[in-house]
């Protein structure tokens, strides 16, 4: 099967510019995430979904990230304005539903420098 | 969920079995054991995970003790390719809640 694909792979901006990440999940996952990953760390999830609906964007920092999953299958996570410690690489994920086993399948992530 | 501890780093030579450690002393009744692993410049791998019994599949082993406080990842004839940052996660399958990640371990795989 096709894995999860992410688009673009690298992006370099300015602070205060902005910039989307896009994500195709595998076909007929009905939950999606969003992870960012700061070098050096563990991803920490910013977003989940369940089809189109928001699960948890408890960790969103919602003044500047915005995320939208249309029609329950593709995905774009928003930043604006964009600030220096952005800089991370945005790894979405799916999974064939919300509970029982949390197997995971990433995409290989978008890396954004903030300069 | 419950919180993990794991060694930062781990060396092992190549063709032997790597063993990972994971603490997991709070682990409910009800919380899996989940090992993911992360290639430099991929995402995130899922490996193995298991509740009680000791699991294996194509990539690995998954020991867990009787009690449940602490586990073992066993990759048993380890390769250059296996190096990565390895993650162990408790998780409960009845939440709606996503994995957490912690920090990992880096283990280097030596020719």
């Amino acid at each position: 099967e096709a894995g999860v694909a992410q688009s673009p792979r690298y992006k370099i901006i300015e602070k205060r510019q902005s910039v989307a990440f896009w994500c195709n999940p595998i076909s007929g996952h009905a939950t999606l995430y969003w992870y960012q990953q700061i070098l050096g760390q563990g991803p920490k999830l910013l977003i989940q979904f369940q089809n189109n609906g928001v699960v948890d964007d408890s960790q969103l920092p919602k003044d500047r990230f915005s995320a939208e999953r249309l029609k329950g299958v593709d995905s774009t996570l928003k930043i604006q304005p964009a600030k220096l410690e952005d800089s991370a690489v945005y790894l979405c994920a799916s999974s064939l539903s919300i509970t029982g086993a949390n197997v995971l399948t990433f995409g290989a992530g978008s890396r954004l420098t903030v300069l | 969920d419950a919180k993990t501890t794991q060694p930062p780093s781990m060396d092992c030579a190549e063709g032997r079995a790597a063993n990972l450690p994971c603490n997991h002393s709070t682990i409910s009744g009800n919380e899996y054991v989940y090992w993911y692993r992360q290639i430099h410049s991929q995402g995130p791998q899922y490996i193995i995970h298991g509740l009680k019994n000791n699991e294996t599949n194509e990539m690995a082993s998954l020991i867990i003790t009787e009690d449940r406080k602490s586990s073992t990842l066993i990759l048993p004839h380890a390769t250059l390719r296996d190096t990565a940052v390895y993650y162990c996660i408790v998780r409960s399958d009845s939440s709606a809640r996503q994995l957490t990640f912690g920090s990992g371990t880096q283990l280097t795989v030596l020719p």
